[in-house]
């Protein structure tokens, strides 16, 4: 069946290091790939997503490449704050209405 | 333009009583859904409607009923509460079903002692 697999957190870092959050999926047919992101006590805010392998989602200075050859959707950020302290959340939609989530992985920054 | 909204914030329920979860949303949006938020276990559909008038179940459908009142609103209900549905609910829309893009309401926290 479809899934999606993150690497555990957390993550810490400190400010201005390099995030990757690594995301792998396996799905039949040509899921959408997306990344959320949920701040304490808030609900999932999309942050980017991709619709076709080689697409680039990009937003906030974080970037994902779909790579179908790798079933793989990794997250990057150049320069981290601690605004980006959060949960990040993997996710793909194949069939209609099946977003399937990865568990979380939780980034921790500090100053 | 609120989005998504979703009360109660958040609730303490006994085992054994009801309650209904309420969402509604003004994008214009088609499809609607219901996940429940677990520690390490990410998120899972509970429930969803792909349009108005049209309810189906989602990954984890038990012990739950839905609503899908009018193209605004989709309500959750839980008959007879128990301690395994403490959780965090989150209820979502997208503007149809398929690859689109789902937003998220601020979520109900909901504690069954």
């Amino acid at each position: 069946g479809n899934s999606v697999t993150q690497m555990e957190g957390p993550v810490t870092l400190s400010e201005e290091a390099f995030l990757t959050i690594n995301c792998t999926y396996t799905a039949t047919g040509y899921p959408s790939l997306f990344w959320y992101v949920q701040y304490p006590g808030e609900g999932l805010q999309l942050l980017l997503k991709a619709t076709k392998a080689d697409d680039k989602g990009s937003n906030k200075g974080f970037e994902a490449t779909y790579r179908k050859e790798t079933t793989s959707f990794h997250l990057e950020k150049g320069s981290v704050q601690v605004s980006d302290s959060a949960v990040y959340f993997c996710a793909l939609i194949t069939s209609p209405d099946k977003l399937i989530f990865g568990t979380g992985t939780r980034l921790q920054v500090f100053p | 333009n609120a989005g998504v909204t979703q009360t109660p914030k958040f609730q303490v329920l006994k085992t054994g009583q009801s309650m209904t979860l309420q969402c509604a949303q003004d994008m214009n949006h088609n499809s609607m859904y219901w996940y429940r938020q677990d520690p390490g276990m990410g998120l899972r559909l509970i429930y969803y409607s792909a349009s108005e008038g049209t309810t189906d179940k989602g990954e984890v459908p038990n012990g739950y009923n839905v609503s899908r009142l009018n193209k605004r609103e989709f309500s959750l209900r839980l008959e007879s509460a128990a301690p395994s549905q403490t959780s965090v609910y989150f209820c979502a829309s997208s503007e149809t079903a398929g690859k689109e893009t789902q937003y998220f309401g601020p979520g109900t926290r909901l504690l069954v002692l």
